[in-house]
């Protein structure tokens, strides 16, 4: 089983407000995702890394942004946060002979 | 793209009952995974099942892959099994990609 980390867990923050989600895991899994949840919703995919230095846009266009600079982080980006962005995102990984995902424990993101 | 349905929405049952989720899926898939959302938003994986059956616990679950179903079984219920239970499926080779369900909000009454 994966241990996966988000960090920081609820953040509430003003329009306009750049603002980057950690995401980390420590079992060397090579690939990385990130899904947006609305409350009561289902999971939407945003963005997914096959490895370092490979990011693409998954099946819900976002706004947001993404690096894999190492194996382990897998952070996003937001350049100016809206009220839009108000959800709950969560980051996940799966290693490569397993389709498995594992999935941290979510941010919580509140846009006044 | 794929489309995943479960059902029913909504379960409302009193402590030691069973139950049966459902999840329907529009094409071929290699990967099938069942969640549990607890109330802090955690994803709990269940089970990771693209086709057979497996038991843990009280919890067990089966996908017929060649009719494009799988169905998660809970026996005995107790109050922390409430939350919603998400059945979610892959079928790109390559980058695992997971669709998700709308859910089954589970509530078992004491």
């Amino acid at each position: 089983e994966a241990d996966i980390y988000q960090t920081p867990r609820y953040l509430v923050i003003g329009t306009g407000k750049k603002i980057t989600l950690e995401c980390s895991q420590t079992m060397g899994h090579d690939k990385m995702y990130w899904y947006q949840q609305d409350p009561g919703m289902e999971l939407h995919l945003i963005h997914y890394s096959y490895g370092v230095n490979s990011t693409e846009k998954g099946d819900l266009s976002s706004e947001s942004t993404v690096s894999r600079i190492r194996t382990e982080h897998f952070p996003l980006t937001l350049e100016s946060a809206r009220p839009s962005h108000t959800s709950q995102y969560l980051c996940a990984s799966s290693e490569g002979a397993s389709r498995e995902q594992f999935f941290g424990p979510g941010t919580r993101l509140t846009v006044l | 793209g794929i489309q995943v349905e479960q059902s029913p929405p909504d379960l409302i049952l009193q402590e030691g009952a069973n139950s049966t989720l459902r999840c329907n899926f529009s094409d071929s898939v290699n990967n099938l995974q069942w969640f549990h959302q607890n109330p802090w938003g955690q994803l709990i994986n269940l089970f990771y099942i693209p086709s057979g059956t497996k038991q843990n616990g009280r919890l067990s679950a089966t996908t017929v892959a060649t009719e494009r179903y799988s169905l998660l079984y809970i026996s005995s219920s107790q109050t922390t099994d409430s939350g919603v239970y998400f059945c979610a499926v892959g079928f790109n080779f390559g980058n695992e990609k997971l669709t998700f369900g709308t859910g089954t909000r589970l509530t078992i009454i004491p």
